[in-house]
């Protein structure tokens, strides 16, 4: 069954350092998310992409944050300059072939776990 | 912005006594997801709710969502310790391409 890679599985990255995660999504999928989690608590939205563009994007994803689909296979999270608070579990994840109303589920990735210090 | 609450927030039960989690939205919803993440794993898809009132089942577990498309509900039947981890809604409101995930309520079966 195909399923969405996230790489590094673990960053570690200093206060103030630029970081790069990666996901690779479900080839035929159509939209992309980035949701984060910080430890024991919930899954918290970030970003949604469809079309090349964002679609809708929380409060949290400010203006240190980018996402990017560079070549059609990898979709990736920019974190310019980091801070503590951005120590987290980040997932992506992808679905949907169609119409937003098809209401496929979420494929979530086994995520990057970025620890800032 | 759309909150959405989910009661209790931990349980603990004895392995064949029944679960319920409770998920609540402040808005009303298109639909509605249901998750299961084991410890140190990510969310995994359980199920689907698009119609008022809908019930669907699966195996030991029942889902239900509201007549007003503001609230559902998963009920696990006898537990059992592969039932362990948190369980999150995920409700999506119309026109929207985001899902908000619950707070979500972490299960602990003990033997």
């Amino acid at each position: 069954e195909p399923e969405v890679t996230q790489t590094p599985s673990h960053q570690v990255t200093q206060m103030g350092q630029e970081v790069i995660l990666r996901c690779v999504p479900i080839s035929n999928h159509l939209y992309f998310y980035w949701y984060r989690q910080i430890l024991g608590q919930k899954v918290e939205f970030l970003v949604s992409f469809y079309n090349n563009e964002i679609s809708e994007k929380s409060e949290i994803f400010d203006d240190q944050f980018s996402v990017e689909r560079p070549d059609g296979s990898n979709f990736t999270l920019k974190i310019r300059s980091t801070k503590l608070e951005d120590s987290a579990m980040y997932f992506c994840a992808s679905t949907g072939t169609g119409a937003v109303s098809d209401n496929s589920p979420l494929h979530f990735g086994n995520g990057t776990r970025l620890t800032v210090t | 912005g759309q909150q959405v609450m989910q009661i209790p927030q931990y349980q603990h039960v004895q392995e064949g006594e029944d679960f319920t989690t409770y998920c609540n939205s402040s808005t009303t919803l298109s639909n509605i997801q249901w998750y299961k993440q084991r410890p140190g794993g990510h969310p995994v898809f359980l199920i689907q709710l698009v119609k008022s009132g809908e019930v669907k089942k699966q195996k030991r577990l029942t889902f239900q969502f509201g007549e007003a498309k503001k609230n559902s509900s998963l009920h696990i039947t006898a537990t059992q310790t592969t039932d362990v981890g948190t369980y999150f809604c995920a409700a999506r409101g119309s026109g929207t391409y985001k899902y908000i995930f619950g707070t979500g309520t972490r299960l602990k079966v003990l033997a």
